[in-house]
């Protein structure tokens, strides 16, 4: 239990559908991320918000859509995906610079 | 820029024998914390360890330890008698401090498969 939850864990969605990814921290962190983990790829970070503001966004495709309603909740909604963005998505959050990252198990996402 | 190298894409061992990780980094910082992570197949990252660029001790937890040497830009992980569940994947990171900022921008290495084998 690392205090990051997300959900759904997997999900399959065609290349027209609309989903939306959760992750949910109840730490009392003021970063949360997005990471992208693709097969024999090194996390890639995606976006992050720092005190509920998107302070990093780097040059993700805008089928990619962040959202964070507060503190404790960060939405990644997507549409229009392609095979390509098929991988697994993590969500952390951290207290403060330097300090350690708390991650979700992520959500492993295929594109059919 | 900042960047991390895991030269290991994968490592097999067979249990008890002792394993070293190697991690090489680049920063034109002065002031930076490099991390290990373990990725076990449930997928969520571990925290193992994080280290501050001042802080040259190397570190001994249980049968993991680490060896950071600023001279050598390199931050190895060291896993004494192997065991079955130290199989995952192994991550170093680096993170700048970025003046003004209050987060992370962590780089991961593109991380090393260890397999131990019973």
């Amino acid at each position: 239990e690392t205090g990051v939850t997300q959900t759904p864990r997997h999900l399959v969605m065609g290349m027209t559908n609309k989903k939306s990814l959760k992750c949910e921290q109840h730490l009392g962190h003021n970063a949360m991320y997005w990471y992208k983990q693709s097969a024999k790829k090194p996390l890639e970070l995606m976006f992050v918000y720092s005190l509920e503001e998107r302070v990093e966004n780097n040059s993700v495709p805008s089928r990619f859509s962040p959202e964070c309603p507060n503190s404790s909740h960060l939405f990644l909604h997507l549409h229009t995906l392609q095979p390509e963005d098929s991988a697994l998505y993590l969500c952390a959050s951290s207290q403060e610079r330097g300090r350690r990252a708390f991650f979700g198990q992520g959500t492993r996402l295929t594109v059919v | 820029a900042q960047k991390v190298t895991q030269a290991q894409t994968e490592i097999s061992v067979v249990e008890k024998e002792d394993v070293t990780l190697d991690c090489v980094y680049e920063t034109r910082d002065t002031t930076y914390y490099l991390f290990w992570y373990k990725q076990p197949p449930s997928g969520e990252l571990v925290f193992l360890i994080r280290r501050n660029s001042f802080d040259e001790q190397n570190e001994i937890s249980g049968r993991y330890s680490w060896n950071f040497q600023k001279s050598t830009s390199s931050f190895n992980f060291t896993i004494t008698a192997s065991q079955v569940v130290d199989s995952a994947v192994y991550f170093c990171a680096l993170s700048e401090v970025e003046g003004g900022t209050s987060y992370d921008k962590v780089i991961f290495g593109p991380g090393t498969s260890l397999s131990v084998i019973p």
